[in-house]
């Protein structure tokens, strides 16, 4: 069974700050997603990753892909409250579906 | 419309009763999946389908648990004889499916379902 698990599960930090959010595996995956879902909506796509060691940066969101496309990381630079929201990180499954990690929730507190 | 459309939004049911619940995905999205998402959990697959293929179904938790789709259309998920457990926003989405490693998936809003 392919599983992605995320740390950490809650973090809580001042607007300013800097974080990095992670998502492992056993398994190789050909690529990684990341979305982000605010309460009462469903999760938006940020970023795929395809090619190991792969960094890819969204304004103040840099993402990594593992070299082994084991692992991701998401990192936010001076962090604000409109960041906060569910981190998800999604990998294909052998079956063709998408997999989800049970994800990091962020509080950014002005 | 321009997005997934899910419905109803909310859902309270008595223990032990049926339930359908709706999606419409984007127009000429091939790839349509059902997911589930306990209250501050992340997001459990049920069932997947792609096109004519049969779906995947290895997700679903239990028998009570059936989806369908017609064709690139609408998909109903049906949960029978409801149980409190059940109780989660149902979350589906869909995709154009042209190349798996670059899919993106765009997410209805959900159906949150209350069993009492």
């Amino acid at each position: 069974t392919q599983l992605l698990e995320q740390s950490p599960q809650f973090l809580s930090i001042q607007e300013g700050e800097n974080l990095t959010v992670y998502c492992n595996s056993s398994s190789v995956f050909s690529s990684l997603q990341w979305y982000r879902q605010e309460p009462g909506e469903g999760p938006v796509l940020l970023v795929t990753v395809v090619t190991g060691g792969e960094v890819k940066k969204l304004k103040r969101l840099t993402f990594q892909f593992g070299d082994a496309r084991k692992d991701s990381s998401l990192h936010i630079t001076a962090a604000q409250p409109g960041d906060t929201g569910l981190y998800l990180c999604a990998g294909r499954g052998s079956q063709g579906n998408l997999i989800f990690g049970k994800g990091t929730k962020l509080s950014v507190k002005p | 419309g321009a997005g997934v459309s899910q419905s109803p939004s909310n859902k309270v049911t008595e223990k032990g009763k049926d339930v359908e619940l709706r999606c419409d995905p984007i127009s000429g999205h091939t790839a349509l999946y059902w997911y589930r998402q306990r209250l501050g959990q992340g997001l459990e697959f049920l069932i997947y389908f792609q096109g004519n293929s049969a779906p995947d179904k290895s997700g679903l938790p239990s028998d009570r648990f059936s989806a369908e789709r017609t064709g690139e259309s609408v998909s109903t998920l049906t949960i029978q004889r409801t149980q409190q457990e059940d109780s989660a926003v149902y979350l589906c989405a869909s995709s154009k499916r042209t190349a798996a490693t670059n899919e993106k998936l765009f997410f209805g809003s959900g159906t949150q379902l209350s069993v009492l």
